[in-house]
């Protein structure tokens, strides 16, 4: 696509339910990116997939939090149990191994 | 990750040239300048990246001094539509790690 697709544009769950978020990053991209934005606050990095190498998950805050991104293209980001702190707008970034990221309008997560 | 430091804040009017410094003190050699821009509610949005000297586009320039260790965005003639936050990132893309992004920068410019 012309950019980068994330879904849903909005979530509200309870307390203890699992979500899945999903991006869907520029046709070609080789290098996937999650971060999430607390308000007020600057982005947090969270998990980075370049093409077929391990993912980089050295930003994932806990074990809820997972990814995994499909035949190199479509990535999925989990939080499983969650809780009220993981609200937050996570937002999905691509780009073809250059630090000129194209993000999504991002996920905007609401623990209730 | 060479870190990055930028003021938290500045006001402008419409019209002003805006000029917004970043320190980064221990830029590695195949460290980029990048800078982005974030309004409410969106992702951040890429304005410009250098190198070393000077880089101009349309929206912006972008002056790094010979030693790298700082670097200054300037936005000429701003508007209303200018407040935003502006982000400063050090970073070597070849190097298989993310862009770090601090506070950055929150730009108010009122007429």
């Amino acid at each position: 696509g012309a950019g980068v697709s994330q879904s849903p544009s909005n979530k509200v769950t309870e307390k203890g339910k699992d979500v899945e978020l999903r991006c869907d990053p520029i046709s070609g991209h080789t290098a996937l990116y999650w971060y999430r934005q607390s308000l007020g606050q600057g982005l947090e990095f969270l998990i980075y997939f370049q093409g077929n190498s391990a993912p980089d998950k050295s930003g994932l805050p806990s074990d809820r939090f997972s990814a995994e991104r499909t035949g190199g293209s479509v990535s999925t980001l989990t939080i499983q149990r969650t809780q009220q702190e993981d609200s937050a707008v996570y937002l999905c970034a691509s780009t073809q191994q250059t630090n000129r990221y194209t993000f999504g309008s991002g996920t905007r997560l609401t623990v209730v | 990750l060479a870190k990055t430091t930028q003021p938290i804040s500045m006001d402008s009017y419409e019209g002003q040239e805006v000029n917004i410094t970043c320190s980064h003190n221990n830029i590695a050699t195949n460290d980029y300048i990048t800078w982005y821009q974030q309004f409410p509610s969106q992702g951040p949005r890429f304005i410009i990246q250098g190198y070393k000297t000077k880089v101009t586009n349309e929206v912006a320039s972008l002056f790094i001094p010979a030693d790298r260790k700082s670097s200054t965005l300037s936005l000429p003639r701003v508007s209303l539509s200018d407040t935003a936050v502006y982000y400063c990132l050090v970073g070597d893309s070849q190097a298989g790690t993310a862009l770090i992004f601090g506070k950055g920068t929150t730009l108010s410019v009122s007429s």
